[in-house]
């Protein structure tokens, strides 16, 4: 079946420095999700991509699309310690329309 | 205000019995979702439903049940057929299918004793 693998699951950065988490799909998707969860909460929304090759920026947050669409990454620069949490990507098969979560990956920042 | 909710945050059962999470949403979303959360193997799908007397099966449906009977609730039944139902649980809706938007309720953290 369709999966959807994100990497790595575990980063602990200090405060200052960059972050990236990709995620990996074995299908083309027709779009990806990108979700943040903090300790003990619980999922929020951050951006939907598209369109292949397509590229999003939200303040430090940098979303990529790749072009065959079948991968996406998450850049942080300058981390803070507000951006402490668990990062999911979700990719909605082109196939079946359902939408597969990665694992996520959890993010430590040192202050 | 609007918004998806879930009760209890915190729920305890015995072994071998069953129980019922619930979720409502005020967002007039057509969709709802169910999911499992273990520590490391993020979201799995448990159930979910299209629209009203509707729902489908998502991977890990064993040992799990739901009704759908009005648009704005979905509540799932953790049943004693479930082996390991020790989990933290999400309930989502969006707008249409699948390609929208998830929006997620507060989860229910439900321990088995």
């Amino acid at each position: 079946g369709q999966q959807v693998m994100q990497i790595p699951q575990y980063q602990h950065v200090q405060e200052g420095e960059d972050f990236t988490t990709y995620c990996n799909s074995s299908t083309t998707l027709s779009n990806i999700q990108w979700y943040k969860q903090r300790p003990g909460g619980h999922p929020v929304f951050l951006i939907q991509l598209v369109k292949s090759g397509e590229v999003k920026k939200q303040k430090r947050l940098t979303f990529q699309f790749g072009e065959a669409k079948k991968n996406s990454s998450l850049h942080i620069t300058a981390t803070q310690t507000t951006d402490v949490g668990t990062y999911f990507c979700a990719g909605c098969s082109s196939n079946t329309g359902k939408l597969i979560f990665g694992q996520g990956t959890t993010l430590q920042v040192k202050p | 205000d609007g918004g998806i909710t879930q009760s209890p945050k915190y729920l305890f059962r015995k072994e071998g019995q069953n129980v019922t999470l619930s979720c409502e949403q005020n967002l007039n979303h057509d969709a709802m979702y169910w999911y499992r959360q273990d520590p490391g193997q993020g979201l799995r799908l448990i159930y979910y439903s299209q629209i009203v007397n509707d729902f489908q099966k998502g991977d890990i449906a064993e040992g799990y049940s739901v009704s759908r009977e009005k648009k704005e609730s979905f509540p799932l039944t953790v049943t004693s057929a479930q082996k390991n139902p020790t989990a933290f649980y999400l309930c989502a809706s969006s707008l249409e299918g699948a390609t929208d938007t998830q929006y997620f309720g507060p989860g229910t953290r439900l321990t088995v004793l």
